[in-house]
């Protein structure tokens, strides 16, 4: 099966510009969610999609970050501005709305390195 | 979501039981515990769950204590490639209702040893 794609790999962009990310969740995984991991911690959820609909983006800066999944499988992550403090590693990742399969278990894309000037 | 102890670092030698632990005094009736672990430059990756009973499968052995305030992660025969930081997190789960989220501390930097 294959695993969760992300695009691009590596991103770096000079403060108060825009970047978008973009994700692919394993086939018939429901949720999706956005992660950001700043370097020498773990990664701190952002927002979590069900389907098309948003279910949790309490700790998404939305004065500054936006995402959509518009057809309920493909995901993008936009900033706009950027800020020095938005360096880190953005990852996503999916889940089974089966709980008889995983129980919910998580599975990660390789992430995307962003680097804000 | 509750919260977890980890120690920051450990060492292990190649071959050899590597044991990580966690504690997690708060954990509520509807929690499990359930390990990632993130090798450099990739995403965490999920190793194991469980809710009160012992669990086995291909990667490693989670041993829950009794009263399951703590709990033991088991690599039986670690190789260098499970050099990694190794994640405990508890996790309500809900069959059909709203789930807990994934709640990452800082982890426990695992380095084996040749």
């Amino acid at each position: 099966e294959a695993g969760v794609a992300q695009s691009p790999r590596y991103k770096i962009i000079e403060k108060r510009q825009s970047v978008a990310f973009w994700c692919n969740p394993i086939s018939g995984h429901a949720t999706l969610y956005w992660y950001q991991q700043i370097l020498g911690q773990g990664p701190k959820l952002l927002i979590q999609f069900q389907n098309n609909g948003v279910v949790d983006d309490s700790q998404l800066p939305k004065d500054r970050f936006s995402a959509e999944r518009l057809k309920g499988v493909d995901s993008t992550l936009k900033i706009q501005p950027a800020k020095l403090e938005d360096s880190a590693v953005y990852l996503c990742a999916s889940s089974s709305p089966d709980p008889r399969v995983t129980l919910y278990e998580q599975y990660f894309g390789p992430g995307t390195r962003l680097t804000v000037t | 979501d509750a919260k977890t102890t980890q120690p920051t670092s450990m060492d292990c030698a190649e071959g050899r039981a590597a044991n990580l632990p966690c504690n997690h005094s708060t954990i509520s009736g509807n929690e499990y515990v359930y390990w990632y672990r993130q090798i450099h430059s990739q995403g965490p990756q999920y190793i194991i769950h469980g809710l009160k009973n012992n669990e086995t499968n291909e990667m490693a052995s989670l041993i829950i204590t009794e009263d399951r305030k703590s709990s033991t992660l088991i690599l039986p025969h670690a190789t260098l490639r499970d050099t990694a930081v190794y994640y405990c997190i508890v996790k309500r789960v809900n069959y059909g209702g709203s789930q807990g989220n994934l709640i990452f501390g800082k982890g426990t930097k695992l380095s084996v040893k040749p």
